[in-house]
């Protein structure tokens, strides 16, 4: 099976711009959650989708936003960057919403905010 | 807040020697914790995982443990080889809540 794929891998912004970042998942995997890693911070959860609908969100500003279409591909917007939110984005998916499901994690987009 | 963390940013280990990665969480609530390993320009990869019901979990080379009592888990790795050199990540999760809250994690240099 192919892996979680994300696109784009890197992506260099201006303050004030919006951005979008895509997720397609494993085949056959129906949960995809989002999380940021920063220096310092270790990865932090974002949200979580499963069938379409928002399961979890973590403590970010209501500028970060997702979704996530019938074919389980998500996308995640942050509007009106900021410098601070210049970090590794990435993306997880697992076949259920059951305890103890493995996450696997796609590569990433980088990006950076000047 | 940090629930979860790795007070260690580094470790280097001799080829062959064992390998011990600390963490420390604080939420009483987590029932389930993992292990993930991340190279470069690549995303986390699940190594191991234990449950709250069990102290100990083997898998290979790799045994994690969890103490409860101290809020306290370790993964073991036993031989170190060169190849285990990454950034390994500590996570915990709760039921009813599913998202993983990681640590900062801990850089492992295995020198050969």
């Amino acid at each position: 099976k192919a892996g979680v794929t994300q696109t784009p891998r890197y992506l260099i912004k201006t303050r004030g711009q919006q951005v979008t970042l895509s997720c397609s998942p494993i085949s056959g995997h129906r949960s995809v959650s989002w999380y940021q890693q920063t220096p310092g911070q270790g990865l932090q959860f974002l949200f979580e989708y499963f069938s379409e609908t928002q399961r979890n969100k973590g403590n970010f500003p209501g500028r970060f936003s997702g979704r996530q279409f019938s074919n389980s591909r998500s996308e995640m917007n942050v509007s009106t960057l900021e410098l601070g939110d210049s970090a590794l984005y990435l993306c997880a998916s697992r076949g259920g919403v059951q305890p103890g499901e493995t996450q696997y994690f796609g590569p990433g987009t980088r990006l950076l905010v000047l | 807040d940090q629930q979860v963390k790795q007070n260690s940013p580094s470790l280097s280990v001799q080829e062959g020697r064992i390998s011990i990665l600390n963490c420390d969480y604080t939420n009483s609530m987590f029932d389930y914790f993992l292990w993930y390993k991340k190279y470069p320009a690549e995303g986390p990869t699940f190594l191991i995982s234990i449950s709250s019901i069990k102290d100990k979990n083997e898998d290979g080379r790799f045994t994690v443990f969890l103490n409860k009592s101290a809020k306290h888990l370790s993964l073991h790795i036993v031989p170190s080889q060169p190849g285990d050199s990454a950034v390994y990540f500590c996570a915990a999760s709760r039921t009813g809540a599913n998202n993983l809250f990681f640590g900062t994690g801990t850089r492992l240099t295995v020198i050969p």
